[in-house]
C-alpha cells in the first residue's frame, strides 16, 4: 500500500486563504482519483471534493481542490476562511492493485 | 436523499463477537458498491472494508482480514459487518458509507471492547 500524508494542523486567520497537501508515497497521484472530508467534532464526515476537483452540490464555491503530478501531491484550498470551516480535513484514494481505500491521517484546520 | 443509518453497537469484552448493521434508504442500494470505515477515539479515519454491489466481492484491510466479514442483503437494503475475536484496538465509531462522487456517510455506531 501506498500512504498519503497530510500536515497534522494549519491555522489561518478569518477571510484568508489555505492550502492543505496531501501527498502520495509511491505510485502516481492522478492514477486514482482523490477526494476531501471535512469533519467537524462530533460529527460524521462530509464530502468537500470527489474526483480530484469537483464539489458536490452544497458545497461553497471556496472550497476547491487539485492534484499536481509535479509534487505527486493532491491539495484542498479554502479561500475566504470563514471560523465555521474550523474542522479536520481528510483526503482520500484508492489502491487500485488491492483493492483498498486509503485515508491520509487529517489536517486539523484553525480559523483564529 | 441519501439515508444510512447504524446500529448494533456498544460495549462487548475482549474476545467477543459483535454485528453491525446498516440500513440504506434514498437510493437504490443494490446499485452500489458499499464500505465500512472506523475511527477510534480522538484518532483519524481508517477503512476497514467494501463489498460491491451484488455481493460477489469482498476487500478488507489487512489488519482485519480474517477476523471482520462484510456482507449485505440486498432485499432488506441493509449492510453488516460481523467482528469476532474483538481486541481493545477495535474500539471506535464505526460508518457505513456509500461511494459515488466521494462517500455519503451514516451517523456511526461506537463500539467499545473493555473488560
Amino acid at each position: 500500500n501506498f500512504m498519503l500524508t497530510q500536515p497534522h494542523s494549519v491555522s489561518e486567520s478569518p477571510g484568508e486563504t489555505v492550502t492543505i497537501s496531501c501527498t502520495r508515497s509511491s505510485g502516481s497521484i492522478a492514477s486514482n482519483s482523490v477526494q476531501w472530508y471535512q469533519q467537524r467534532p462530533g460529527s460524521a464526515p462530509t464530502t468537500m471534493i470527489y474526483e480530484n476537483d469537483q464539489r458536490p452540490s452544497g458545497v461553497p464555491y471556496r472550497f476547491s481542490g487539485s492534484i499536481d503530478s509535479s509534487s505527486n501531491s493532491a491539495s484542498l484550498t479554502i479561500s475566504g476562511l470563514k471560523t465555521e470551516d474550523e474542522a479536520d480535513y481528510y483526503c482520500q484514494s484508492y489502491d487500485s492493485t488491492k483493492p483498498h481505500v486509503i485515508f491520509g491521517g487529517g489536517t486539523k484546520l484553525t480559523v483564529l | 436523499q441519501v439515508q444510512l443509518v447504524e446500529s448494533g453497537g456498544g460495549v462487548v469484552q475482549p474476545g467477543r463477537s459483535l454485528r453491525l448493521s446498516c440500513a440504506a434508504s434514498g437510493f437504490t442500494f443494490s446499485s452500489y458498491s458499499m464500505h465500512w470505515v472506523r475511527q477510534a477515539p480522538g484518532k483519524g479515519l481508517e477503512w476497514v472494508a467494501v463489498i460491491l454491489n451484488d455481493g460477489s466481492n469482498q476487500y478488507y484491510a489487512d489488519s482485519m482480514k480474517g477476523r471482520f466479514t462484510i456482507s449485505r442483503d440486498n432485499s432488506r437494503k441493509t449492510l453488516y459487518l460481523q467482528m469476532n475475536s474483538l481486541r481493545a484496538e477495535d474500539t471506535a465509531v464505526y460508518y457505513c458509507a456509500r461511494d459515488s462522487r466521494g462517500y455519503s456517510w451514516g451517523q456511526g455506531t461506537l463500539v467499545t471492547v473493555s473488560s
